[in-house]
């Protein structure tokens, strides 16, 4: 079985401040993909970021960083210098090789204060 | 750009008739497409994967006579839900796989008076 867990329901923080969000995962599969998606207001759900489970190296792209921990099952995702774009609901997900289904976390709550 | 389109955005109907929600691919085949489910602030709950040329699997406790989907094409499946009720109403998603990561539609909101 599998599963993810984003223990952190809500998170406020003011404009301009950094600030990270916990995913833990749980899987018996030796191989698997981590994902990160944001679903602004909008409702549409953007992907972010995808990590292979073979493949450790942190990641980073503009603001956004991953921190990918397998002795942990940990795959952080942290906003540098937040802004209010960034307010927003992020599920960070979790496929098994060979698994067509995604199995999600139940989602982290990000609002950004002007 | 946008890898999913999802068709309508939104809609409202009465109590007893049928919605056909489209999800296509954009650029890319899909053999496999994925429909969702969302309630306000919660995650995604999966309904059912829907495959070309055959019949979709649904998840447990999810109705395949109410929630009907079809996926006639490598771009193209479609959501039916039949007979709509008050308590149907919800975000509805769907995604495609493309090079094993999934892209989500913009979603379809379903309102049922």
């Amino acid at each position: 079985a599998q599963k993810v867990t984003q223990a952190q329901t809500e998170i406020s923080v003011v404009e301009k401040e950094d600030v990270t969000l916990d995913c833990v995962y749980e899987t018996r599969d030796t191989t698997y993909y981590l994902f990160w998606y944001k679903q602004p207001p909008s409702g549409e759900l953007v992907f972010l970021i995808r990590r292979n489970s073979f493949d450790e190296q942190n990641e980073i792209s503009g603001r956004y960083s991953w921190n990918f921990q397998k002795s942990t099952s940990s795959f952080n995702f942290t906003i540098t210098a937040s802004q209010v774009v960034d307010s927003a609901v992020y599920f960070c997900t979790l496929r098994g090789f060979g698994n067509e289904k995604l199995t999600f976390g139940t989602g982290t709550r990000l609002t950004i204060i002007p | 750009g946008a890898v999913v389109s999802q068709h309508p955005s939104r809609v409202i109907c009465k109590s007893g008739t049928s919605v056909k929600i489209e999800c296509r691919s954009l650029d890319f085949q899909a053999t496999t497409m994925f429909w969702y489910r969302q309630f306000p602030k919660q995650s995604l709950m999966l309904m059912a994967t829907s495959n070309e040329g055959s019949k979709a699997t649904y998840e447990q406790g999810v109705e395949k006579d109410k929630f009907l989907i079809n996926h006639a094409s490598l771009t193209l499946s479609t959501l039916t839900v039949t007979s709509a009720h008050p308590e149907d109403s919800s975000f509805y998603i769907c995604s495609a796989r493309r090079n094993g990561t999934q892209y989500f539609g913009p979603g379809t909101r379903l309102t049922v008076l």
